[in-house]
């Protein structure tokens, strides 16, 4: 398996402009959810997917941040506009649903995004 | 509301050497734990799962130990060499949800 792709690994783009995360999650994975990586917050999530659907989106930090899983195997992390204070290290993972006391998320290789 | 806190900051230590990094958190009901692996620039490597009811797991020269009961766990490492230089870190994930919280991490240099 190729593991969590992510694309693209940098994006740098200008204050006001729109951008978009794209994220393959691990083949068969039940859940899929997107971090952000900041110096000062360190990694939080900002929301999760269980079949494509959004369960907990409370840590999207703004309206201008909106994530979409149309189906099984691609997810997209929007935002519109941009600012500086965007700029960050976004992280996909996914998982296959908790069994046995075990539920193990697998991380992508992450979105360096700056915000100019 | 569950906050984890990983001790120290950073490390340095020449190579050879068994180390200990310590994680701490504060809501004992957490469905697992993990350490993960972060080199400069790049994604997260899961190093080791500890479930709620184990004690501990080992891979290799790494040993994780879980204390629920006092909101405490340790990664060791044995014999550390250059290539372990990394961060370093923990993250526990609650009963009902899959989301997991992080702390700070632990940077890791081993001198050759």
């Amino acid at each position: 398996d190729a593991g969590v792709i992510q694309s693209p690994r940098h994006e740098v783009t200008e204050m006001g402009q729109e951008v978009t995360l794209r994220c393959k999650p691990i083949s068969g994975h039940d859940y899929l959810f997107w971090y952000r990586q900041t110096m000062m917050r360190g990694l939080e999530l900002l929301i999760y997917f269980n079949n494509n659907v959004p369960i907990d989106d409370s840590g999207m930090p703004e309206d201008r941040f909106s994530a979409k899983m149309p189906n099984a195997s691609f997810s997209t992390l929007k935002i519109q506009p941009s600012e500086p204070r965007d700029s960050a290290v976004y992280f996909c993972a996914s998982s296959l649903a908790p069994s046995g006391g075990v539920w193990e998320q697998f991380f992508g290789p992450g979105t360096r995004l700056t915000v100019l | 509301k569950q906050e984890v806190t990983q001790i120290p900051a950073a490390l340095s230590v020449p190579e050879g050497e068994n180390l200990v990094l310590n994680c701490s958190f504060t809501d004992s009901a957490i469905y697992n734990l993990q350490w993960f692996r972060q080199d400069p620039g790049k994604g997260l490597t899961s190093l080791l799962l500890i479930q709620s009811s184990q004690r501990e797991q080992t891979s290799g020269r790494l040993n994780a130990s879980l204390d629920k009961s006092s909101g405490r766990s340790t990664l060791y490492i044995a014999a550390s060499q250059p290539g372990d230089s990394a961060t370093y870190l923990c993250a526990v994930s609650s009963g009902n949800t899959g989301k997991l919280i992080f702390g700070q991490g632990t940077t890791l240099q081993v001198k050759p």
